[in-house]
Protein backbone atom coordinates (compact mmCIF):
# COMPACT_ATOMS: atom_id res chain seq x y z
CA UNK A 1 0.00 0.00 0.00
CA UNK A 2 1.30 3.56 -0.15
CA UNK A 3 3.35 5.29 2.51
CA UNK A 4 3.61 8.74 2.61
CA UNK A 5 6.21 10.59 4.56
CA UNK A 6 6.01 14.48 6.02
CA UNK A 7 8.43 16.71 7.38
CA UNK A 8 9.13 18.79 9.56
CA UNK A 9 7.29 17.33 12.03
CA UNK A 10 7.45 21.19 13.46
CA UNK A 11 8.14 24.43 11.97
CA UNK A 12 8.23 27.69 13.45
CA UNK A 13 8.83 31.18 11.30
CA UNK A 14 8.62 34.28 11.73
CA UNK A 15 5.67 36.50 10.58
CA UNK A 16 6.24 37.49 6.98
CA UNK A 17 8.77 34.30 5.84
CA UNK A 18 8.14 31.49 4.22
CA UNK A 19 7.26 27.94 5.37
CA UNK A 20 7.68 24.66 3.17
CA UNK A 21 6.76 21.44 4.08
CA UNK A 22 7.72 18.06 1.99
CA UNK A 23 6.48 14.99 1.53
CA UNK A 24 7.27 11.43 -0.26
CA UNK A 25 5.05 8.87 -1.24
CA UNK A 26 5.69 5.34 -1.94
CA UNK A 27 3.26 4.12 -4.85
CA UNK A 28 3.87 5.42 -8.39
CA UNK A 29 -0.17 4.70 -8.79
CA UNK A 30 -0.82 7.76 -6.71
CA UNK A 31 -2.27 10.48 -9.09
CA UNK A 32 -4.07 12.77 -6.25
CA UNK A 33 -1.95 15.22 -3.51
CA UNK A 34 -4.11 17.62 -1.44
CA UNK A 35 -2.97 19.20 1.90
CA UNK A 36 -5.27 19.78 4.58
CA UNK A 37 -5.11 22.47 7.18
CA UNK A 38 -6.68 21.45 11.17
CA UNK A 39 -7.09 24.21 13.25
CA UNK A 40 -7.26 23.65 16.79
CA UNK A 41 -10.60 22.12 17.92
CA UNK A 42 -11.53 21.68 14.45
CA UNK A 43 -12.11 18.53 11.43
CA UNK A 44 -9.39 19.05 8.99
CA UNK A 45 -10.02 21.03 5.58
CA UNK A 46 -8.83 20.90 2.52
CA UNK A 47 -6.95 24.24 1.57
CA UNK A 48 -5.36 22.88 -1.87
CA UNK A 49 -4.37 19.92 -4.39
CA UNK A 50 -2.86 18.65 -7.29
CA UNK A 51 -3.07 16.21 -9.83
CA UNK A 52 -0.47 14.54 -11.51
CA UNK A 53 -0.98 15.71 -14.66
CA UNK A 54 0.38 19.36 -13.12
CA UNK A 55 3.35 19.92 -11.97
CA UNK A 56 2.81 23.03 -9.77
CA UNK A 57 -0.25 24.90 -8.23
CA UNK A 58 -0.70 28.40 -6.90
CA UNK A 59 -3.54 29.79 -5.07
CA UNK A 60 -2.38 33.65 -3.14
CA UNK A 61 0.05 33.08 -0.73
CA UNK A 62 -0.21 28.60 -1.10
CA UNK A 63 1.18 26.50 -3.89
CA UNK A 64 2.02 22.97 -3.95
CA UNK A 65 5.15 21.69 -6.13
CA UNK A 66 4.87 17.70 -7.57
CA UNK A 67 7.86 16.13 -9.03
CA UNK A 68 6.44 12.34 -9.81
CA UNK A 69 9.68 11.31 -10.94
CA UNK A 70 11.41 11.59 -7.30
CA UNK A 71 7.73 11.23 -5.93
CA UNK A 72 7.81 13.80 -3.75
CA UNK A 73 5.86 17.33 -3.34
CA UNK A 74 5.49 19.77 -1.38
CA UNK A 75 3.35 23.12 0.34
CA UNK A 76 4.91 26.51 0.07
CA UNK A 77 3.31 29.05 2.47
CA UNK A 78 5.07 33.03 1.56
CA UNK A 79 4.18 36.12 3.97
CA UNK A 80 3.21 34.06 6.48
CA UNK A 81 0.84 35.21 8.90
CA UNK A 82 -0.37 34.34 12.47
CA UNK A 83 -3.51 32.55 11.54
CA UNK A 84 -1.52 30.55 9.13
CA UNK A 85 -0.27 28.80 12.61
CA UNK A 86 -2.25 25.35 12.17
CA UNK A 87 -1.22 21.58 11.58
CA UNK A 88 -0.79 21.10 8.35
CA UNK A 89 -1.35 17.03 6.21
CA UNK A 90 -0.37 16.03 3.33
CA UNK A 91 -1.95 13.10 1.25
CA UNK A 92 -1.37 11.00 -1.95
CA UNK A 93 -4.08 8.54 -3.34
CA UNK A 94 -5.70 7.24 -6.38
CA UNK A 95 -9.20 6.13 -7.04
CA UNK A 96 -10.99 5.63 -3.59
CA UNK A 97 -8.14 6.31 -1.33
CA UNK A 98 -6.24 8.56 0.40
CA UNK A 99 -3.15 7.93 2.76
CA UNK A 100 -2.33 10.83 4.91
CA UNK A 101 1.29 12.11 6.25
CA UNK A 102 1.93 12.21 9.78
CA UNK A 103 1.39 16.47 10.14
CA UNK A 104 3.22 19.64 10.35
CA UNK A 105 2.24 22.17 13.40
CA UNK A 106 3.61 25.08 12.07
CA UNK A 107 4.11 28.44 14.78
CA UNK A 108 4.02 31.83 12.92
CA UNK A 109 5.41 33.71 15.45
CA UNK A 110 4.46 37.55 15.19
CA UNK B 1 -24.82 22.18 1.23
CA UNK B 2 -24.31 21.36 4.53
CA UNK B 3 -21.28 19.30 4.58
CA UNK B 4 -20.50 16.16 6.38
CA UNK B 5 -21.99 16.56 9.52
CA UNK B 6 -20.57 14.72 13.00
CA UNK B 7 -23.10 14.22 15.99
CA UNK B 8 -22.81 14.39 18.66
CA UNK B 9 -19.42 16.70 19.16
CA UNK B 10 -18.51 15.82 22.36
CA UNK B 11 -18.91 12.83 24.42
CA UNK B 12 -18.09 11.24 27.21
CA UNK B 13 -18.79 7.50 28.73
CA UNK B 14 -17.71 5.73 32.06
CA UNK B 15 -15.38 3.08 31.51
CA UNK B 16 -18.01 -0.24 30.11
CA UNK B 17 -20.41 1.73 28.21
CA UNK B 18 -20.78 1.95 24.52
CA UNK B 19 -20.22 4.74 22.55
CA UNK B 20 -22.35 5.61 19.20
CA UNK B 21 -20.55 7.96 16.97
CA UNK B 22 -22.63 9.00 13.67
CA UNK B 23 -21.67 10.50 9.99
CA UNK B 24 -23.69 11.70 7.84
CA UNK B 25 -21.54 12.16 4.22
CA UNK B 26 -21.93 15.24 2.03
CA UNK B 27 -24.82 15.01 -0.32
CA UNK B 28 -23.76 12.87 -3.63
CA UNK B 29 -21.34 11.21 -1.33
CA UNK B 30 -21.50 7.81 -1.23
CA UNK B 31 -18.25 6.56 0.67
CA UNK B 32 -17.44 7.08 3.77
CA UNK B 33 -14.25 7.02 6.11
CA UNK B 34 -13.30 6.87 9.78
CA UNK B 35 -10.15 8.03 11.29
CA UNK B 36 -9.07 8.43 14.75
CA UNK B 37 -6.61 11.14 16.15
CA UNK B 38 -4.90 10.87 19.38
CA UNK B 39 -4.02 14.99 21.30
CA UNK B 40 -0.92 15.89 19.23
CA UNK B 41 -0.87 13.07 16.77
CA UNK B 42 -1.66 12.42 12.82
CA UNK B 43 -4.95 11.02 11.53
CA UNK B 44 -4.75 7.12 12.11
CA UNK B 45 -7.06 5.56 9.23
CA UNK B 46 -9.76 3.05 10.75
CA UNK B 47 -12.12 2.04 8.15
CA UNK B 48 -13.38 2.65 4.46
CA UNK B 49 -17.04 2.07 4.06
CA UNK B 50 -19.53 2.54 1.16
CA UNK B 51 -23.55 1.76 1.48
CA UNK B 52 -24.23 -1.65 2.78
CA UNK B 53 -20.17 -2.83 2.60
CA UNK B 54 -17.42 -2.62 4.26
CA UNK B 55 -14.63 -2.41 1.85
CA UNK B 56 -11.22 -1.97 4.40
CA UNK B 57 -11.48 -2.19 7.69
CA UNK B 58 -7.67 -2.90 8.60
CA UNK B 59 -7.29 0.03 10.37
CA UNK B 60 -9.68 -0.71 12.80
CA UNK B 61 -8.92 -2.78 16.43
CA UNK B 62 -10.55 -6.12 16.14
CA UNK B 63 -12.32 -6.36 19.09
CA UNK B 64 -14.74 -3.64 20.49
CA UNK B 65 -14.85 -1.93 17.15
CA UNK B 66 -17.51 -1.86 14.47
CA UNK B 67 -18.75 0.15 11.85
CA UNK B 68 -21.57 0.14 9.34
CA UNK B 69 -23.14 2.18 6.93
CA UNK B 70 -26.20 1.18 5.94
CA UNK B 71 -28.41 1.85 3.05
CA UNK B 72 -30.42 4.36 4.75
CA UNK B 73 -28.80 7.03 7.13
CA UNK B 74 -25.92 7.82 8.74
CA UNK B 75 -22.88 5.68 9.47
CA UNK B 76 -22.41 4.66 13.07
CA UNK B 77 -18.61 3.65 14.40
CA UNK B 78 -19.65 1.67 17.20
CA UNK B 79 -17.06 1.26 20.67
CA UNK B 80 -18.11 -1.42 23.16
CA UNK B 81 -16.89 -1.34 26.51
CA UNK B 82 -15.09 1.70 26.11
CA UNK B 83 -11.79 2.36 27.99
CA UNK B 84 -9.76 4.82 28.62
CA UNK B 85 -7.66 4.84 25.80
CA UNK B 86 -10.69 5.00 23.35
CA UNK B 87 -10.57 9.02 24.35
CA UNK B 88 -9.91 10.67 21.10
CA UNK B 89 -11.17 12.76 18.60
CA UNK B 90 -12.59 10.56 15.79
CA UNK B 91 -13.33 12.23 12.43
CA UNK B 92 -14.92 10.92 9.13
CA UNK B 93 -14.51 12.12 5.74
CA UNK B 94 -16.49 11.63 2.79
CA UNK B 95 -16.30 11.37 -1.22
CA UNK B 96 -18.23 10.93 -4.26
CA UNK B 97 -17.47 8.07 -6.36
CA UNK B 98 -13.59 9.35 -6.99
CA UNK B 99 -11.81 11.43 -4.29
CA UNK B 100 -10.87 13.68 -7.03
CA UNK B 101 -14.03 15.29 -6.72
CA UNK B 102 -13.66 15.95 -3.34
CA UNK B 103 -12.71 14.37 0.24
CA UNK B 104 -14.15 16.36 3.12
CA UNK B 105 -13.88 15.80 6.80
CA UNK B 106 -16.53 16.17 9.30
CA UNK B 107 -15.69 18.38 12.25
CA UNK B 108 -15.35 15.50 14.67
CA UNK B 109 -17.07 13.64 17.64
CA UNK B 110 -13.90 14.17 20.58
CA UNK B 111 -14.81 11.26 23.09
CA UNK B 112 -13.97 11.13 26.53
CA UNK B 113 -14.20 8.09 29.29
CA UNK B 114 -13.80 8.35 32.46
Amino acid sequence: GENVEQHPSTLSVQEGDSAVIKCTYSDSASNYFPWYKQELGKGPQLIIDIRSNVGEKKDQRIAVTLNKTAKHFSLHITETQPEDSAVYFCAAGAGNMLTFGGGTRLMVKP
Amino acid sequence: NAGVMQNPRHLVRRRGQEARLRCSPMKGHSHVYWYRQLPEEGLKFMVYLQKENIIDESGMPKERFSAEFPKEGPSILRIQQVVRGDSAAYFCASSPWDIDYGYTFGSGTRLTVV
